[in-house]
């Protein structure tokens, strides 16, 4: 059954320091999301992106962040230059229609950033 | 602006017993509601999608509903087993257009042999 891959697993990085995450959405889906989920808390929307272009950002996804869908199949999400808070675990998402019954947003396993 | 709620927070019950989740949202006009299942440490499994114009889905021993009207959806899960332990979350794709999803917090389940 095909999923959504994310790497790496796990990213450890300094104050600072620029990171890159990936993502592998479903090959026949149009929409991808990124979400991320600070330790106990909840599940929280970062952006979605359809046909290379942002389609809505949240206010957490400020200039330090970017999205880009550099080929036919990653999604990545970039932090500029990382603070301790955004140390979080990061989803990403996508979903073959936006509405519809073909809406639903299948997830991957996450990328654990931490931020030291 | 929408929010999603869970209650309970977090629920322990016996093998075997049926049970039922809550998730409540503010704002009517949702066109979706997605219950999610997320075991610790890990991703978010796709349980079941409610659309707009259901009122129900169904997937083995789960059943989901929504009501629009009230503001409510829940999760029915029968016969409960070990290996439902996990946190469940709901989660409303509201005004916006572009299929951001509002989750709730999430009940953590335990249900013990």
């Amino acid at each position: 059954e095909p999923e959504v891959t994310q790497t790496p697993s796990h990213q450890v990085t300094q104050m600072g320091q620029e990171v890159i995450l990936r993502c592998v959405p479903i090959s026949n889906h149009l929409y991808f999301y990124w979400y991320r989920q600070i330790l106990g808390q909840k599940v929280e929307f970062l952006v979605s992106f359809y046909n290379n272009e942002i389609s809505e950002k949240s206010e957490i996804f400020d200039d330090q962040f970017s999205v880009e869908r550099p080929d036919g199949s990653n999604f990545t999400l970039k932090i500029r230059s990382t603070k301790l808070e955004d140390s979080a675990m990061y989803f990403c998402a996508s979903s073959e229609r936006h509405l519809g019954n073909t809406y639903e947003q299948y997830f991957g396993p996450g990328t654990r950033l931490t931020v030291t | 602006k929408q929010e999603v709620t869970q209650i309970p927070a977090a629920l322990s019950v016996p093998e075997g017993e049926n049970l039922v989740l809550n998730c409540s949202f503010t704002d009517s006009a949702i066109y979706n509601l997605q219950w999610f299942r997320q075991d610790p440490g890990k991703g978010l499994t796709s349980l079941l999608l409610i659309q707009s114009s259901q009122r129900e889905q169904t997937s083995g021993r789960l059943n989901a509903s929504l009501d629009k009207s009230s503001g409510r959806s829940t999760l029915y899960i029968a016969a409960s087993q070990p290996g439902d332990s996990a946190t469940y979350l709901c989660a409303g794709h509201g005004s916006s257009n572009t299929g951001k999803l509002i989750f709730g917090q999430g009940t953590t389940l335990q249900v013990k042999p």
